[in-house]
């Protein structure tokens, strides 16, 4: 069964303090792993998606990374607006056009 | 601004009630995804639809349903409300049916008294 976990928790950052988000998985070959963004009562906003190790994509302060057991969001000096619940999400082949599974996310918050 | 629209954005009803919640998908997107979020519980994938016809199933109960239709719409019925069905309930598109990027919408918030 595929799985997903997100470390830490929760992240306490001062603003332009740089860190990185986890994301292990488990899949029976992975076909996609997806990031987003989600704030208080809104819906997910999509990030990345990575598709194989070694991938990297870049976004703004984002970055994230992956490889054959984990993914890594950076964050290089975030802002207070970086403030959010990142969530990841990995789909595999065994799975391919069934639902994505999702980790419970970390929570972000940065202090000005 | 993700382009998927649900409505209503809030409702409120009582135990034993049935509610219909909306979902229009992005333009030129095949394939809709309901999910449930409660406080404590992440995102729950629900049912999958794929041009009109169910794709896949994940955690959704019998008290629960959901239909697409021609124009790509969807709808989920829920029925027999708890107060546990409280919760927030998104709908995600996607362009086709395998493990494209979905795009969600801005949720239902459902709160059963």
């Amino acid at each position: 069964e595929d799985q997903v976990t997100q470390s830490p928790e929760a992240l306490r950052l001062q603003e332009g303090e740089s860190s990185s988000l986890n994301c292990s998985y488990t899949v029976s070959g992975l076909r996609g792993l997806f990031w987003y963004r989600q704030d208080p009562g809104k819906g997910p906003e999509f990030l990345f998606t990575l598709y194989s190790a070694g991938e990297e994509k870049e976004k703004e302060r984002l970055k994230a990374t992956l490889t054959k057991k984990e993914s890594f969001l950076h964050i290089t000096a975030p802002k207070p607006e970086d403030s959010a619940t990142y969530l990841c999400a990995v789909q595999g082949w065994e799975n391919y056009g069934q639902n994505f599974v999702f980790g419970p996310g970390t929570r972000l918050s940065v202090l000005p | 601004d993700s382009g998927v629209t649900q409505t209503p954005k809030h409702l409120i009803t009582a135990t034993g009630q049935r509610v219909t919640l909306r979902c229009s998908p992005r333009s030129g997107d095949l394939s809709v995804y309901w999910y449930q979020q409660s406080l404590d519980q992440g995102l729950q994938f629900l049912i999958q639809y794929y041009n009109g016809e169910e794709r896949a199933k994940g955690n959704i109960l019998e008290r629960f349903s959901a239909q697409q239709f021609p124009d790509l719409h969807s709808e989920l019925n829920l029925s027999s409300l708890e107060l546990g069905d409280s919760a927030l309930y998104f709908c995600a598109s996607s362009d086709l049916g395998g493990a494209d990027t979905q795009y969600f919408g801005p949720g239902t918030r459902l709160t059963v008294l």
